[in-house]
């Protein structure tokens, strides 16, 4: 069964730097595009950024541009996004979801930005 | 690029039909048949359930269906049952920079 579960979440404040994993499993991690989406609690979806597989291409949302990366490691089957002079608009679950379909999701890894 | 535009809420009451409307721009819903529809319960992950406008992924009921008309698609769930009570939100392919945009998203409520 495909899975995605992502972790790195949590409390950090303003200005600071957090990075998010999103480790898969049981599909051919290597052969997809990747994704990450957030969701402010109670709110709606937003998407954040993209990767190919091959790690040539990445597409941001410019709400992020500048201050978030997207990366994949296809031998730990793992997927980061590195974060940066996060602000309390940054505050939302982050999601990890396969392909341009969206047809996989993760369980979500909250990140909270306060002092 | 702004969000797609969806009722905040739907209704309906057990084996009723409720559609469920999402309007954007010539710029994504009406520019590329790359309209995807997905259902989120309270405290879980959303779940594909339309892609490319009126295609089901495998195990998702044929009581959910997808359409399109210009710059408005639609989710129609037809013989609605309560686990269908939930969010419903519609997303588009809007170009190569911005990429993907939702809409606000749809609670529907079964009655």
């Amino acid at each position: 069964d495909v899975q995605l579960v992502e972790s790195g979440g949590g409390l950090v404040q303003p200005g600071g730097s957090l990075r998010l994993s999103c480790a898969a499993s049981g599909f051919t991690f290597s052969s997809y595009w990747m994704h990450w989406v957030r969701q402010v609690p109670g709110k709606g979806l937003v998407w954040v950024s993209r990767i190919n597989s091959a790690e040539t291409s990445r597409t941001y949302a410019d709400s992020v541009k500048g201050r978030f990366t997207v990366s994949r490691d296809n031998t730990k089957n793992t997927l980061y996004l590195q974060m940066s002079s996060l602000s309390a608009e940054d505050t939302a679950v982050y999601y990890c979801t396969r392909s341009d379909w969206f047809d996989y999701w993760g369980q979500g890894t909250l990140v909270t930005v306060s002092s | 690029q702004s969000a797609l535009t969806q009722p905040p809420s739907a209704s309906g009451s057990p084996g009723q039909s409720v559609a469920i409307s999402c309007t954007g721009t010539s710029s994504d819903i009406g520019g590329y048949d790359a309209v995807f529809w997905f259902q989120q319960h309270p405290g879980k992950a959303p779940k594909l359930l339309i892609y490319e406008v009126s295609k089901r992924p495998s195990g998702v009921p044929d009581r959910f269906s997808g359409s399109k008309s210009g710059n408005t698609a639609s989710l129609t769930v037809s013989g609605l049952q309560a686990e269908d009570e939930a969010d419903y939100y519609c997303s588009s392919y809007a170009g190569s920079s911005n990429f993907r945009i939702f809409g606000g998203g749809t609670k529907l409520t079964v009655l």
